[in-house]
């Protein structure tokens, strides 16, 4: 079993419809990322978070330490959200290494 | 400032060749960490330097791969011998320190034929 899973691996979804990704993960984490991988491969960071919730534009990453489970949602989607997203954990303890899920694709029609 | 810098941005080689995948990070950042993408495994942690000198390299899958970073404004993965199941995407990143958020480069896909 992975250390980290993502659920769905695959969405599609409309323009203007409220997106939740999931991730849940087995280890004790110190941080947990979530990254956007574009259609041309570049990789970018949306959200490092620990605790809690963070929000930056449409998009809010929550955590549940206790669950072991972080969400990423998606508010009025739109086609340019189309990307590949990523979790990753740091293992509690550990400096700089990243444990990845295996990424979740969302499509969003126009 | 530019971001982080790979080059090259594409690579094809022949089987038993020796490869050199370069990675230029940001000015300041003190963390550098080298990854590699494929369609079955994921993004995999290869190595990752800190201050310049390498912390884990556990990742690495084999002695073919090699990294250095003689400075804190290049670094270096070389493969050698070059083998087709080294075909992947490899991205490196860079962070102020190593537990923070990390900024990617382009990456290089590399074909070994």
């Amino acid at each position: 079993k992975n250390e980290v899973e993502q659920s769905p691996q695959n969405l599609t979804a409309q323009e203007g419809e409220f997106i939740t990704i999931n991730c849940s993960y087995s280890v004790g984490i110190s941080a947990l990322h979530w990254l956007q991988q574009h259609p041309g491969g570049g990789i970018v960071s949306l959200f490092m978070l620990s605790s809690g919730k963070k929000k930056h534009g449409r998009l809010i990453a929550t955590i549940n330490i206790q669950e072991k489970h972080s969400s990423l949602h998606i508010t009025a989607s739109h086609p340019r959200d189309s990307a590949v997203y990523i979790c990753a954990v740091r293992r509690g303890g550990s400096q700089g290494n990243l444990i990845f899920g295996k990424g979740t694709k969302l499509s969003v029609k126009p | 400032d530019a971001g982080v810098i790979q080059s090259p941005r594409h690579e094809v080689t022949e089987m038993g060749q020796e490869v050199t995948l370069r990675c230029k990070p940001i000015s300041g950042h003190n963390s550098l960490f080298w990854y590699r993408q494929t369609m079955m495994r994921g993004l995999e942690l290869l190595i990752y330097f800190n201050n310049n000198v390498p912390i884990d390299d556990s990742g690495m899958p084999e002695d073919r791969f090699s990294a250095k970073m003689p400075n804190a404004s290049f670094s270096t993965l070389k493969i050698q011998p070059s083998e087709p199941r080294d075909s992947a995407v490899y991205f490196c990143a860079s962070s102020l320190r190593e537990i923070n958020e990390q900024f990617f480069g382009p990456g290089t896909r590399l074909t070994v034929l």
